[in-house]
């Protein structure tokens, strides 16, 4: 199975700071058709995750652009340029190239 | 307005069934894979079960390999999970979600999820 590990597993940012989560998986992401099966997905307390990035560094529909993904390979960061109060809750990269699917153990973000 | 919503679940036995369901509305079901994800309380997400647009394939995660079992069905938009022998650590949110071939298999709709709680 592939292992998807971010880091930090909490942080806690001030209103307009910037904030960064890593993620890194136990094998390439890249498949045979060059795309890398990597997005990441936000989850808001009592809330069922909502999309925020896909294919590494996409945003999905009505994700501000405050929020940004990069990485290749096994290596991905999610930045959030300015934080804003909405954005609390836990965030996950998940892998899609390979069966079982899996998530990072998630990254709560917290208002300092 | 593009939408899945869960049911069926609720408090079963160690050792029951039970089943779930997932409605799906506002798109055209049979044109996609789908997913059950489930959530332990305070946990993170873990993926269990995929199923191809048209039924043909299946996936399961080795948690519930052989107990669980994935179905849909095209002509009422609907997809399930069948849950046999269930042990308390299968208490969680069951959530099903879309997955997207385009977006990278990216899962793009999520339902609000639906509770099971396995205990005597």
């Amino acid at each position: 199975d592939i292992v998807m590990t971010q880091t930090p597993l909490s942080t806690a940012v001030t209103l307009g700071q910037p904030a960064s989560i890593s993620c890194r998986s136990s094998q390439s992401l890249v498949h045979s058709d060059g795309g890398t099966y990597l997005s990441w997905l936000h989850q808001r307390p009592g809330q069922p995750p909502r999309l925020l990035i896909y294919k590494i560094s996409n945003r999905f529909s009505g994700v501000p652009d405050r929020f940004s993904g990069s990485g290749a390979g096994t290596d991905f960061t999610l930045k959030i340029s300015r934080v804003e109060a909405e954005d609390v809750g836990v965030f996950y990269c998940t892998q899609a190239i390979q069966y079982p699917y899996t998530f990072g153990q998630g990254t709560k973000l917290e208002i300092k | 307005e593009v939408q899945l919503v869960e049911s069926g679940g609720g408090l079963v036995q160690p050792g029951g069934s039970l089943r779930l369901s997932c409605a799906a509305s506002g798109f055209t079901f049979s044109d996609y894979e789908m997913n059950w994800v489930r959530q332990a309380p305070g946990k993170g997400l873990e993926w269990i079960s995929y199923i191809y647009s048209s039924g043909s394939a299946k996936y399961y995660a080795d948690s519930v390999k052989g107990r669980f079992t994935v179905s849909r069905d095209n002509a009422k938009n609907s997809l399930y999970l069948q849950m046999n022998s269930l042990r308390a650590d299968d208490t969680a949110v069951y959530y099903c979600a879309r997955e997207v071939v385009q977006l990278t298999d990216a899962f793009d709709i999520w339902g609000q999820g639906t509770l099971v709680t396995v205990s005597s």
